[in-house]
C-alpha cells in the first residue's frame, strides 16, 4: 500500500532550526511535495524534490533520498509566523499525491 | 507562483439546499482540477479528481451523485453540494495543475460550508 509517514506535532524555539522527517511509500515515484498549511487556511506550496539531494530556498530546505523513502523539511532562523501543520505528499507513478496527516509546528518565544 | 482562485469563501445554508462552489485558475490553464475536503485538525482528503472536457473520477466513498463535480474549460471547475446536510459542513479546497503529470498543484484558498 501507499503511505506518507509524519510526526503529529513538533514544537522549536524562536531563531532556532527544526528538521521535520517524513517517509514514504508509493506505487512508482513522481516526486516530493512540502506544503505549509497556516490553520484555517489552504495549504500553500513550499518545496519540490524529485532527484535526491538538497534544494535550498530561503530560510527553507528540503531534502530527498530516494534509495531511503525519506524527505525532510529544514527550517532556519524560526519566526512565530512558521507555527503550521506541514505536509509531506508523494507523487506517484500516476502522478497523484499521497498525503501524510501533517505535523503542526508550534514555535515558542 | 500560480494563483487559484475559490468562491465563496464561505457559505451558511440551510439542511436541503444545494450549494455551487467554484474554483478557478487565474493564471494558468489547468487540465486537472482536485476537490479536497478537510474536517478540523484532520488531514486533507481527497475527494476527487476533474478533468477538462472528462467525467471527475471519485475517491472510494464520496458519492458522485451527492458532489456534483463540472470542469467545463481549462480554467473553471464547480463541485455542487447536493441536498445538503450538517455532516457535509467542512473545509472544501480546490487545487489545480496546468499539466497531467508531475506539475505542481496549487491550492484555492479553500471554501467554508457550514450547512444548519
Amino acid at each position: 500500500g501507499q503511505n506518507i509517514d509524519q510526526p503529529t506535532e513538533m514544537t522549536a524555539t524562536e531563531g532556532a532550526i527544526v528538521q521535520i522527517n517524513c517517509t514514504y511509500q508509493t506505487s512508482g515515484f513522481n516526486g516530493l511535495f512540502w506544503y505549509q498549511q497556516h490553520a484555517g487556511e489552504a495549504p500553500t506550496f513550499l518545496s519540490y524534490n524529485v532527484l535526491d539531494g538538497l534544494e535550498e530556498k530561503g530560510r527553507f530546505s528540503s531534502f530527498l533520498s530516494r534509495s531511503k523513502g525519506y524527505s525532510y523539511l529544514l527550517l532556519k532562523e524560526l519566526q512565530m509566523k512558521d507555527s503550521a501543520s506541514y505536509l509531506c505528499a508523494g507523487m506517484d507513478s500516476n502522478y497523484q499525491l499521497i498525503w501524510g496527516a501533517g505535523t503542526k509546528l508550534i514555535i515558542k518565544p | 507562483g500560480a494563483v487559484v482562485s475559490q468562491h465563496p469563501s464561505r457559505v451558511i445554508c440551510k439542511s436541503g439546499t444545494s450549494v455551487k462552489i467554484e474554483c478557478r485558475s487565474l493564471d494558468f490553464q489547468a487540465t486537472t482540477m482536485f476537490w479536497y475536503r478537510q474536517f478540523p485538525k484532520q488531514s486533507l482528503m481527497l475527494m476527487a479528481t476533474s478533468n477538462e472536457g472528462s467525467k471527475a473520477t471519485y475517491e472510494q466513498g464520496v458519492e458522485k451523485d451527492k458532489f456534483l463535480i463540472n470542469h467545463a474549460s481549462l480554467t473553471l471547475s464547480t463541485l455542487t453540494v447536493t441536498s445538503a446536510h450538517p455532516e457535509d459542513s467542512s473545509f472544501y479546497i480546490c487545487s489545480a495543475r496546468e499539466g497531467g503529470g508531475g506539475e505542481t498543484q496549487y491550492f484555492g484558498p479553500g471554501t467554508r460550508l457550514l450547512v444548519l
